[in-house]
């Protein structure tokens, strides 16, 4: 099994500013990467996939980067409604996710 | 619109069985392979079952493996697990999600249905 690791576990942040988030797996699984949203209460939804294309809808505030091993999720101006838990996801080999990164507001 | 939605879920005892289903809508659900991924309260999401369109490629994380069995049926458009064997460990949120052929990222998901097991 692929274990993906996420850090931080919580990311205090200030609408407005710049957030990062990173994901690391534990072998290579190439550029199949996909990274997730989740509000409380709520489903979680697909930001990005092959490690860096932004799925439909989804603002130009969020890009992915990365191949191999270590993948970023940057989040350029932090929105109120980005406030959430944030989930990579290799699909590689079958699907295992991250632990998962919180963006908390500061 | 792409719709999915999950039912099913509630209160079972430790040892028992429940069946959870999930009815899609807004795209061809005959050619769309389906995914059940859950959450378990104060952890992070777990993928745990996949079926491929036709049915001719299913795969089951090792935790649920030999306890849990998805199935379709694209007439009703429709997949479902069927849960046996059920421990604490199985007490999460469980989500239907819609993936491509084998292993993929998942673009279309419901909003989940409880499932406690408890006695």
């Amino acid at each position: 099994e692929v274990v993906m690791t996420q850090s931080p576990a919580t990311l205090s942040m200030s609408p407005g500013e710049r957030a990062t988030l990173s994901c690391r797996a534990s072998e290579t699984v190439a550029g199949n990467l996909a990274w997730y949203m989740q509000r409380p209460g709520q489903a979680p939804r697909l930001l990005i996939y092959a490690a860096s294309t932004r799925a439909t809808g989804v603002p130009a505030r969020f890009s992915g980067s990365g191949f191999g091993a270590d993948f970023t999720l940057t989040i350029s101006s932090l929105e109120s409604e980005d406030f959430a838990v944030y989930y990579c996801q290799q699909y590689n080999d079958w699907p295992t996710f991250g632990q998962g990164t919180t963006v908390d507001i500061k | 619109d792409v719709q999915v939605e999950e039912s099913g879920g509630g209160l079972v005892r430790p040892g028992g069985s429940l069946r959870l289903s999930c009815v899609a809508s807004g795209f061809t659900f005959s050619t769309s392979g389906m995914n059940w991924v859950r959450r378990a309260p104060g952890r992070g999401l777990e993928w745990i079952s996949y079926i491929s369109a036709k049915s001719n490629l299913i795969h089951y994380a090792d935790s649920v493996r030999g306890r849990f069995t998805i199935f379709r049926d694209n007439a009703k458009n429709s997949v479902f697990l069927q849960m046996n064997g059920l421990t604490d460990e199985d007490t999460a949120v469980y989500f239907c999600a819609r993936g491509g052929y084998s292993s993929s990222w998942l673009d279309s998901w419901g909003q989940g249905t409880l499932v406690t097991v408890s006695s």
